[in-house]
């Protein structure tokens, strides 16, 4: 079967760096996404990688290694507004998107 | 680019009615839109994939007659709730994404919250 594994939960504190991991077993890949929720909202667009390696946007990267079926979503200089649930997604080989659990991110002052 | 609108944002209605929801993308076109479904805590499930001008494929489990999906134009696909019911009640969300090649994002609506009462 296909599954994708998060942390349920992760407590950081503000000005700090959290990394929210990922790991996913699923039939074929055609990419990651990272999308962060903020609770009662929808979820919004990320970070997304195919190849290995490190992808940088401000204060979020996003990290992936295929082989080791793993990613990592890293946020630096927390802010409070960080606060929320970070869904990583896989897209198989029929171009399905595998969703994960979430992570709640809880930011403390 | 790439908004994806979504009509109502809150429903709250009497067991046995039927409640529609729009999904609207905005600035482009949408060959391919999603219907999820996310309970309290909960990641999201998709409920089924909307095709413009042909049936949407539903996943496993998620009853046809039930949640009927329209998609008759390029920008808007409808969800209708049939005979909803208390356990009906959850918040629904649509996507869309502009297509073509795997790395472009779903891009979400801002969800409908339905309760049955």
């Amino acid at each position: 079967g296909q599954n994708i594994d998060q942390p349920t939960e992760m407590t950081a504190t503000e000005g700090a760096i959290v990394q929210i991991n990922c790991t996913y077993q699923t039939s074929g890949f055609n990419g990651l996404f990272w999308y962060q929720q903020h609770a009662g909202e929808a979820p919004t667009f990320l970070s997304y990688n195919v190849l290995d390696g490190l992808e940088e946007k401000g204060r979020f990267s996003s990290f992936l290694s295929r082989s080791k079926g793993y990613s990592y979503l890293l946020l630096k200089e927390l802010q409070m507004k960080d606060s929320a649930s970070y869904l990583c997604a896989v897209r198989d080989s029929n171009y399905q998107l595998i969703w994960g659990a979430g992570t709640k991110l809880i930011i403390k002052p | 680019g790439a908004v994806v609108s979504q009509h109502p944002s809150r429903v709250i209605c009497k067991s046995g009615t039927s409640v529609k929801i729009e999904c609207r993308s905005l600035d482009f076109q949408a060959t391919t839109m999603f219907w999820y479904r996310q309970f309290p805590k909960k990641s999201l499930m998709l409920m089924a994939t909307s095709n413009e001008g042909s049936k949407a494929t539903y996943e496993q489990g998620v009853e046809k007659d039930k949640f009927l999906i329209n998609h008759a134009s390029l920008t808007l696909s409808t969800l209708t709730v049939t005979s909803a019911h208390p356990e009906d009640s959850s918040f629904y969300i649509c996507s869309a994404s502009l297509g073509g090649g795997g790395n472009q994002p779903q891009h979400f609506g801002d969800g409908t919250r339905l309760s049955i009462l």
